[in-house]
């Protein structure tokens, strides 16, 4: 059963503490992007990888890091420099590296952190 | 920005209806996709048109691009009650990235 997935579904934290969010797809696509919408929101661009071992920066990727070392797994960790985590973050991933094509997405992990 | 808006913000219909839903953007694109998201949910990708084509038709959605006046619409016939969701309207272009807008959110009573 071909897809990405994400886990936990819901997260909760204390102000203060890193947390990871875990995202992994099995449809062997090159590209793998992270968002974070917040209510009433369109997505917003945190992170994006093209290729193993490397990715870039979005439009707000202060507050965040990833890694990505396989080409199924791109996690996220919010670190206790984001200044208001608490929001939807959706992982994304899509064939090729142009990153215009169509994105695939997961099912989303919804951070509380209070 | 090159951001897509979508027109209306809400939208409210009884099921068996026509939506219609609008989007405009500011600069030249290579393509204008459509997605759908349930509530708390992910996205999932309805329709992608290139610049160079002026409509595009799957299933139940109708979608059509203006490249001149830089609009593009969403078409949804004979809505049904599963229709209800945020409808997003995303552009893509130089920045070798999806730019998504708002949404619209439709809701369909039965």
């Amino acid at each position: 059963d071909g897809g990405i997935t994400q886990s936990p579904k819901y997260l909760f934290r204390k102000e203060g503490q890193n947390v990871t969010l875990s995202c992994e797809q099995n449809l062997n696509h090159d590209a793998m992007y992270w968002y974070r919408q917040d209510p009433g929101q369109g997505l917003r661009l945190i992170y994006y990888s093209q290729i193993v071992n490397d990715f870039q920066k979005g439009d707000i990727a202060e507050g965040y890091s990833v890694s990505r070392e396989k080409k199924e797994s791109f996690p996220l960790t919010v670190t206790s420099a984001q200044k208001n985590p608490t929001a939807f973050y959706l992982c994304a991933s899509s064939p090729g590296t142009s990153g215009t094509a169509e994105q695939y997405f997961g099912p989303g992990t919804r951070l509380t952190v209070t | 920005s090159q951001q897509g808006e979508e027109d209306p913000q809400a939208l409210s219909i009884q099921e068996g209806e026509n939506a219609t839903m609008n989007c405009s953007y500011k600069t030249s694109i290579n393509n204008l996709q459509w997605y759908r998201q349930n509530s708390g949910r992910g996205l999932v990708h309805l329709i992608l048109i290139r610049s160079n084509e002026r409509e595009k038709h799957s299933g139940r959605l109708r979608v059509t691009l203006d490249t001149s006046k830089k609009s593009s619409s969403l078409l949804i016939t004979a809505s049904r009650a599963a229709d209800t969701a945020s409808y997003f309207c995303v552009v893509s272009g130089g920045y070798n990235k999806l730019i998504f807008g708002a949404g619209t959110r439709l809701a369909v009573h039965p």
